[in-house]
């Protein structure tokens, strides 16, 4: 079975202070490893796509990065605006299109 | 990019009724569309699994009789909560995708509140 651990559950950053964010899978055969943010009271809002291990993908102050086991997404010189829920999620061919998704890390930026 | 919208972004029943969700990719064919389910602070609990022109595949757990999903076309899925109760009271999300591998874009949510 697909497993996905996020940590920490959830950030405290001030403006400023860069930080990592944790994504621990186990899947049998990476299709792809999503990272998503969602807003309180949104729906998901696609961030991110890692095929292969050694993938780094970045959009402005997020960088996402992958191994065969984990995957970390860096988020460098934060701003209030990048407070959310961020969310990572497996892909398998074994499970279809089903995504198979972390607890999710809420991260709270403060001015 | 892909959008896919889902309606009503919120919507309060009485216990016993029925409420539908409707879920639309806009701008791209979806074969397969996804009904999640999220409580307060949890993350996406996948519901079922909807495959155009044919019946849906349920998750362990989830009542098929009580949670009706149509895919009728290509860019349309719904969800219906039947005899609704209290404990039905969630957020409800779907997704869509048009290739394996290729992301699945997210609705903005339906907020089910039964009272």
């Amino acid at each position: 079975e697909d497993q996905v651990t996020q940590s920490p559950e959830a950030l405290r950053l001030q403006e400023g202070e860069s930080s990592s964010l944790n994504c621990s899978y186990t899947v049998s055969g990476l299709r792809g490893l999503f990272w998503y943010r969602q807003d309180p009271g949104k729906g998901p809002e696609f961030l991110f796509t890692l095929y292969s291990a050694g993938e780094e993908k970045e959009k402005e102050r997020l960088k996402a990065t992958l191994t065969k086991k984990e995957s970390f997404l860096h988020i460098t010189a934060p701003k209030p605006e990048d407070s959310a829920t961020y969310l990572c999620a497996v892909q398998a061919p074994a499970a279809g299109n089903k995504l198979t998704f972390g607890g999710g890390t809420r991260v709270l930026v403060k001015p | 990019g892909a959008v896919v919208s889902q309606h009503p972004s919120w919507v309060i029943c009485k216990s016993g009724t029925s409420v539908k969700i409707e879920c639309r990719s806009l701008d791209f064919q979806a074969t397969t569309m996804f009904w999640y389910r999220q409580f307060p602070k949890q993350s996406l609990m996948l519901m079922a699994t909807s495959n155009e022109g044919s019946k849906a595949t349920y998750e362990q757990g989830v009542e098929k009789d009580k949670f009706l999903i149509n895919h009728a076309s290509l860019t349309l899925s719904t969800l219906t909560v039947t005899s609704a109760h209290p404990e039905d009271s969630s957020f409800y999300i779907c997704s869509a995708s048009g290739q394996g591998g290729s992301p699945l874009h997210f609705g903005n949510g339906t907020r089910l509140t039964v009272t």
